[in-house]
């Protein structure tokens, strides 16, 4: 059973600073995707991330993924108060009935002014 | 991409009533997804819905309890029957491919009472 693990799960930052999400998962997969959810919203796809070495950026925000140690970062730069959020990773699996995502628990992101 | 919609948007139901949720989307698509999201958590796959068979249930989820249509390409229901309080989430539905991942509707937020 393929598991995904996020942390931290809850995360407070002031504005400017920089940190790193991780996404860890169990099995060999080597798609993986980020998405962003805001209070009461759906989710909203920010990454999609294919291969190992794969390294996508949009604005403040960069993804990487590393098939091989089965991890997946994102990385906050310089932080604003708009990028509060809960940001899931979710890694692309194949059973009988196609390809299916298994999420990690998400990280709930406070940035604070 | 694609435009997913869902109806209800939200309700409030009675223990042991059932509600039905309707995804419509804007284009043919082959597999469809069912989520919930129970509240302060991440997605749990409900289950995928082929046009033409059979729903494929996720362990811990049964047909009797989520029972699924999907009539043609562009649309699929969810009906939560014999609700209880443990019920109360959001349930999204979401259409995809490997490689591209999935994009999901607005949700449904259910409470039961």
């Amino acid at each position: 059973e393929l598991k995904v693990e996020q942390n931290p799960l809850f995360l407070s930052m002031q504005e400017g600073k920089n940190y790193t999400i991780y996404c860890n998962y169990s099995t060999t997969s080597d798609r993986l995707y980020w998405y962003r959810q805001d209070p009461g919203k759906s989710l909203e796809s920010l990454f999609v991330l294919l291969s190992n070495g794969a390294v996508k950026q949009e604005g403040r925000l960069m993804a990487s993924l590393d098939t091989k140690a089965r991890l997946s970062t994102l990385h906050i730069t310089a932080a604003v108060h708009d990028l509060s959020a809960t940001y899931f990773c979710a890694v692309d699996y194949w059973n009988n009935a196609g390809n299916m995502l298994t999420f990690g628990g998400g990280t709930r992101l406070m940035v604070k002014p | 991409s694609a435009v997913i919609s869902q109806k209800p948007s939200r309700d409030i139901c009675q223990r042991g009533t059932s509600l039905t949720i309707q995804c419509q989307v804007d284009s043919q698509v082959t597999m469809m997804f069912w989520y919930r999201q129970q509240p302060g958590q991440s997605l749990t796959l409900i289950a995928t819905a082929n046009q033409g068979s059979e729903a494929t249930y996720e362990s811990g989820f049964v047909i009797d309890k989520f029972p699924i249509s999907r009539p043609n390409l562009t649309f699929s229901t969810l009906t939560v029957s014999n609700m209880s309080p443990e019920d109360s989430s959001i349930y999204l539905c979401s259409v995809g491919t490997s490689g591209i991942g999935q994009y999901f509707g607005p949700g449904t937020r259910l409470t039961v009472t």
